[in-house]
C-alpha cells in the first residue's frame, strides 16, 4: 500500500525563522494535500497541490510528482503557526493516506 | 463555501456499547465521503470510502460488521462504532468531496472516549 514519510517529526523555531516540512510518498499519486491540525483535532486544509508550486501568504507548497515528494515552506514563522502539520497523498482511487505529522513549535 | 458538519463533537461510551456519529455536507452534494480515525499518538487511518454509485469500501483492519456506514444521500453519512472498546478511542473525521478533482473537506470530528 501507499506509504507517506513525513519529516521532521517535530520542529522548534524562534519567531521569524523559516520552516521546511517534507513529505515523500512511495507510489504514484493523484494529488497531495497539506493540513493543519488544530489542538482540538479538527483539520484545516492548507494546500491542495497536485503538482508544481502554490503560495498563500507566508506558506508555499511545492509538489514534484516525478520525485514523489512535496514540501511545505513557512517563512517568517509566527507563534500562531505552532501546531501539527499533516501531509496526505491521494492515490488514483481518491484515497488519502496521511503522513505521521510534524509538530511545530514557534517560540517568541 | 463548503462545510462539513459532524455530530456529536465528543462522546463517551461504556466498553461494549455502541455509538453512532453523523456527517452532514452543508451547501454541497458530496461525490464521496470518507471516514478516518486518529487513534492516540497516531496519524489518521482511513476506515472506509463511500463513493456515489459504488459500494462502500472498507480498508484492511476495518469491517462493516464493526463500523457499519449508512450513506442514504449525497449530503449525509453516518457511521456506528459497534461494541466499542479501548482501542476504538480516538478522533473520527468525516471528509466529503465535491466533485472528483477537488479537495476533501473535513468536519471537526467526533472524539470518542471509551470507559
Amino acid at each position: 500500500g501507499q506509504q507517506v514519510q513525513q519529516s521532521p517529526t517535530s520542529l522548534v523555531l524562534q519567531e521569524g525563522e523559516n520552516a521546511e516540512l517534507q513529505c515523500n510518498f512511495s507510489t504514484s499519486l493523484n494529488s497531495m494535500q497539506w493540513f493543519y491540525q488544530r489542538p482540538g483535532g479538527s483539520l484545516i486544509s492548507v494546500f491542495y497541490n497536485p503538482s508544481g508550486t502554490k503560495q498563500s501568504g507566508r506558506l508555499t507548497s511545492t509538489t514534484v510528482i516525478k520525485e514523489r515528494r512535496s514540501s511545505l515552506h513557512i517563512s517568517s514563522s509566527q507563534i500562531t503557526d505552532s501546531g501539527t502539520y499533516l501531509c496526505a497523498m491521494e492515490d488514483m482511487g481518491y484515497k488519502l493516506t496521511f503522513g505521521t505529522g510534524t509538530s511545530l513549535l514557534v517560540d517568541p | 463555501g463548503a462545510l462539513v458538519y459532524q455530530y456529536p463533537r465528543r462522546t463517551i461510551c461504556k466498553s461494549g456499547t455502541s455509538m453512532r456519529m453523523e456527517c452532514q455536507a452543508v451547501g454541497f452534494q458530496a461525490t464521496s465521503v470518507a471516514w478516518y480515525r486518529q487513534s492516540p499518538q497516531k496519524t489518521f487511518e482511513l476506515i472506509a470510502l463511500s463513493t456515489v454509485n459504488s459500494a462502500i469500501k472498507y480498508e484492511q483492519n476495518f469491517t462493516q460488521e464493526k463500523f457499519p456506514i449508512s450513506h442514504p444521500n449525497l449530503s449525509f453519512s453516518s457511521m456506528t462504532v459497534l461494541n466499542a472498546y479501548l482501542e476504538d478511542r480516538g478522533l473520527y473525521l468525516c471528509g466529503a468531496r465535491l466533485g472528483y478533482q477537488n479537495t476533501l473537506y473535513f468536519g471537526a470530528g467526533t472524539r470518542l472516549s471509551v470507559l
